[in-house]
């Protein structure tokens, strides 16, 4: 049963420190995608990442965090340094980006971040 | 810009009754349009999808038509039961983007 992985679920820190957060796409995925979900502002998206290549990263605070693909299997999603605001629940998804289910995405469990 | 306008929540429902969830859109092309669904502590699955016109998406007993001269496509289910309780997130993609926009969620508490 393929699904997306992330870790870490849980994230507890203080304001200032470094958090990284990573996800596993699905094999054979070529898109992947951060989305940041709050009770204010629901599920917006940060970026979005097709053969590794970044397309979208509008949706990112680009001074404090940044989004890699290191390889097919990893994505990494920084916040340097963090701030209180930035505690919401980060999901990756990733989607197969062709054939009938060209357009559907895949989403992990999330990482809860809590900033102090 | 693309926009999704979900009817707030929560939707309180005995079991067995009937739901709708009302979602409406605004987008420049002709989108594709979601249904996903999180349950608590875990991330969103997709429910179902419709990628033109007149489509309708089903699962689980869960329907939604693609209705473009309305800009809507709302959720239905016959007879709901308490295992449907959850949040249910609209979405659209515009074609040649990949990535979603939501809807801010319904939370729908069914209650035996």
């Amino acid at each position: 049963d393929a699904r997306v992985t992330q870790t870490p679920r849980d994230k507890v820190t203080e304001m200032g420190q470094e958090v990284t957060m990573r996800c596993q796409p699905i094999l054979g995925h070529n898109t992947v995608f951060w989305y940041r979900q709050t009770m204010m502002q629901g599920l917006e998206l940060l970026a979005y990442f097709r053969n590794r290549a970044p397309l979208d990263d509008s949706g990112m605070p680009k001074d404090r965090f940044s989004a890699e693909m290191p390889d097919a299997t990893l994505a990494t999603l920084k916040i340097q340094p963090s701030e209180p605001r930035d505690s919401a629940v980060y999901f990756c998804a990733s989607g197969p980006g062709a054939g009938s289910s060209y357009n559907e995405q895949f989403f992990g469990p999330g990482t809860r971040l809590t900033v102090l | 810009g693309n926009s999704v306008t979900q009817m707030e929540g929560p939707v309180t429902l005995s079991e067995e009754a009937f739901l709708t969830i009302n979602c409406t859109y605004t987008a420049t092309g002709y989108p594709s349009l979601f249904w996903y669904v999180q349950y608590p502590g875990e991330g969103l699955q997709l429910l179902l999808k419709a990628t033109k016109a007149d489509d309708k998406g089903s699962n689980k007993g869960f329907e939604a038509t693609y209705r473009k001269e309305t800009t809507s496509f709302h959720l239905e289910k016959g007879s709901v039961q308490v295992s449907d309780s959850a949040v249910y997130f609209c979405a659209l993609s515009e074609p040649g983007r990949r990535a979603l926009t939501f809807g801010s969620g319904t939370r729908l508490q069914v209650q035996p």
